[in-house]
């Protein structure tokens, strides 16, 4: 079965540095990966996400992500965090059978980012 | 124009109410879906609809109906919920359902079951 881990439940970070959000996948077969953003007490909004392209993907509010097939893993990265970059951050991977397709989400990454 | 709208934002009810939950899409996808996110947790997926029919059922209690009465709507029924059953629900749409589809979520709804 497919599934993702993040590893760090939590991260804190000072304003402008870089960070590093992590992500593992396990899947046997094609796997497309995933990363959405959740802002407090808001839905959750695409980052971006890789469907077998580039492996280094760019999405919005400058963060990036790199596929590592050997590695199976697919970090999100951003050079230098805003205060505004304070959100809880999903990986996930999509589940397909021939009913439909599922997100299945990885547990979350709570980025803090202070001054 | 990329808008999930799920109304309404905020619902407290009671265990033997009914209400309904809506949420509209006009980005002419054909996939929708609802999700349950508990908090500090991350979503759930409860159901899946493509081109209007149910697909996926992710073994939900029947105490909530999911309907799609056109492509671009999609309702989720509560009848006899369960304090635990307090919850963020989110309503999405994709393109087709396909795999390599983005997501679109909306803002959820905030349910309070007393």
């Amino acid at each position: 079965a497919q599934s993702v881990t993040q590893l760090d439940s939590q991260v804190p970070v000072f304003e402008e540095a870089p960070v590093e959000l992590r992500c593992n996948y396990s899947s046997s077969v094609s796997v497309y990966l995933f990363w959405y953003v959740q802002y407090p007490n808001q839905g959750l909004q695409l980052l971006l996400k890789y469907t077998s392209a580039a492996t280094l993907v760019k999405g919005i509010n400058g963060f990036e992500a790199e596929f590592n097939k050997s590695q199976t893993s697919f970090h999100l990265r951003k050079p230098s965090v805003h205060i505004s970059d304070t959100a809880e951050y999903f990986c996930a991977v999509t589940l397909a059978n021939q009913a439909g397709t599922a997100l299945i989400f990885g547990k979350g990454t709570t980025l803090s980012v202070s001054s | 124009d990329t808008e999930v709208t799920q109304t309404p934002k905020h619902l407290v009810m009671g265990m033997t109410n009914k209400k309904s939950l809506k949420c509209e899409q006009h980005m002419g996808h054909r996939a929708m879906y609802w999700y349950k996110q508990k908090a500090k947790k991350p979503p759930e997926l409860m159901f899946v609809y493509s081109y209007e029919k149910l697909s996926i059922n992710e073994s939900v209690p029947s105490r909530f109906s999911p309907e799609c009465p056109n492509s671009s709507l999609l309702n989720l029924h509560l009848h006899a919920l369960q304090p635990e059953d307090s919850a963020l629900y989110l309503c999405a749409s994709s393109q087709e359902g396909l795999r390599t589809d983005t997501q679109y979520f909306g803002p959820g709804t905030r349910l309070t079951v007393l």
